[in-house]
Parts: C-alpha cells; sequence; structure tokens
C-alpha cells in the first residue's frame, strides 16, 4: 500500500544526543514536510523540501537539520542544540501544485520523542 | 497573520448524540478548508475538503459547512460513535503564487463515552 512511514515510533534521548527520525514515502509526492506537535498547539512547520537536494526552514527550524538526497525519503535530525525537543514529530507528504493538487497532505503515523 | 481558531477546545459526548465543532479563520488568500481526524498517538487523516464555492460536504455520518463571508466552518458528527474520538483539525490554505500555505488550528479533541 502506498503511504508514509516514519520511524522509529518512540524514542528517547539524553541531553545532549543527536536523533534522527526517518520519512520513507512511496507515493511518488514532490513535497515533504516536517511538522511539530505539542500538546494544545497547532502543527508547526519544521522544515519542508519540493524537490531533490532542495529544502526551506520553516517557521521552527533552529536546532534542527533535513536533508533530501532521494526523492522518496526526509531524515529529520534534531540536534542538542534544540532547547526543548520533546514533542510529537509529523511527516507529511503532498502533490506538487499545478497538477491536480488540492493541498492535501498526507501524514505518517509520527514519532514520538522524548528527552530523558 | 493568518490564523485560525477552534471551538470548543474539548468536548465529550455521550455514544449515539450528534456535535459541532467549529472553525473560524482569518486567511487570505483563501484556497480551501479541510477538516481532519487525528486520532492519539497517530497522523492526521483528511476528512473533508471544502472549496470557496461549496456550503456543505458530507462524508458518512460527517458534514462539513462552509461560510466563505462570514469565514466560519463547523464539522458536525452525527450518531457519534465510540470510534468518532479523537482530535478535529481544521486547516485553511492559502495559494498565494505557486503552492498551497496551510494555516493549522489548535484542533478540538472530542471524548465520545458509551
Amino acid at each position: 500500500d502506498g503511504g508514509i512511514t516514519q520511524s522509529p515510533k518512540y524514542l528517547f534521548r539524553k541531553e545532549g544526543q543527536n536523533v534522527t527520525l526517518s520519512c520513507e514515502q512511496n507515493l511518488n509526492h514532490d513535497a515533504m514536510y516536517w511538522y511539530r506537535q505539542d500538546p494544545g498547539q497547532g502543527l508547526r512547520l519544521i522544515y519542508y523540501s519540493q524537490i531533490v537536494n532542495d529544502f526551506q526552514k520553516g517557521d521552527i527550524a533552529e536546532g534542527y537539520s533535513v536533508s533530501r538526497e532521494k526523492k522518496e525519503s526526509f531524515p529529520l535530525t534534531v540536534t542538542s542544540a534544540q532547547k526543548n525537543p520533546t514533542a510529537f514529530y509529523l511527516c507529511a507528504s503532498s502533490i506538487i501544485s499545478g497538477r491536480g493538487d488540492t493541498g492535501e497532505l498526507f501524514f505518517g503515523e509520527g514519532s514520538r520523542l522524548t528527552v530523558l | 497573520k493568518n490564523q485560525v481558531e477552534q471551538s470548543p477546545q474539548s468536548l465529550i459526548i455521550l455514544e449515539g448524540k450528534n456535535c459541532t465543532l467549529q472553525c473560524n479563520y482569518t486567511v487570505s488568500p483563501f484556497s480551501n478548508l479541510r477538516w481532519y481526524k487525528q486520532d492519539t498517538g497517530r497522523g492526521p487523516v483528511s476528512l473533508t475538503i471544502m472549496t470557496f464555492s461549496e456550503n456543505t460536504k458530507s462524508n458518512g455520518r460527517y458534514t462539513a459547512t462552509l461560510d466563505a463571508d462570514t469565514k466560519q466552518s463547523s464539522l458536525h458528527i452525527t450518531a457519534s460513535q465510540l470510534s468518532d474520538s479523537a482530535s478535529y483539525i481544521c486547516v485553511v490554505s492559502s495559494f498565494p503564487g505557486g503552492s498551497y500555505i496551510p494555516t493549522f488550528g489548535r484542533g478540538t479533541s472530542l471524548i465520545v463515552h458509551p
């Protein structure tokens, strides 16, 4: 089945450690996104990418890094510079506008990161 | 600044009852409005999409309405089931040129009790 796969589902990290969250999609979507979700808040955009080898900062990019070496993959690294990394992280993808797209985001199942 | 406000923040109802969730927005230029359902610990899934010219759209027991003049939308759930317990997120997208830009509401947490 086509979809977005995030791993790991749960991750625990000690302070000062970098961790990488995986996101893979087989929907042949051009655009991929990383969102952060905290209790009582709307989704906030961390990074997005519309083509391979190119990505843009979102609203809360500080302390995070990404890469887009393949169309199917968009890993997110949470660095030690991120002051409050404990959160639920959601990866999403979408068709690029202009090709019958309506802006629908297709989300993965999320990764919950806890800093000990 | 584009904003999406949802109410109530949380809602508890008995199984079988109906409920209505509200979404007010100030997003410009408006392109479309989506309601997503997010089960606890899962990713959001799109329920319905409304464009400027649409007033009502149904998806099973879910009915969404849109009043583009007052910039309000509602999601009505009929004959609620335990599986309706989830967070419902209103997302309004603008299309200033080139790509959609979504603005997310904070969601309404719905709990359906037996």
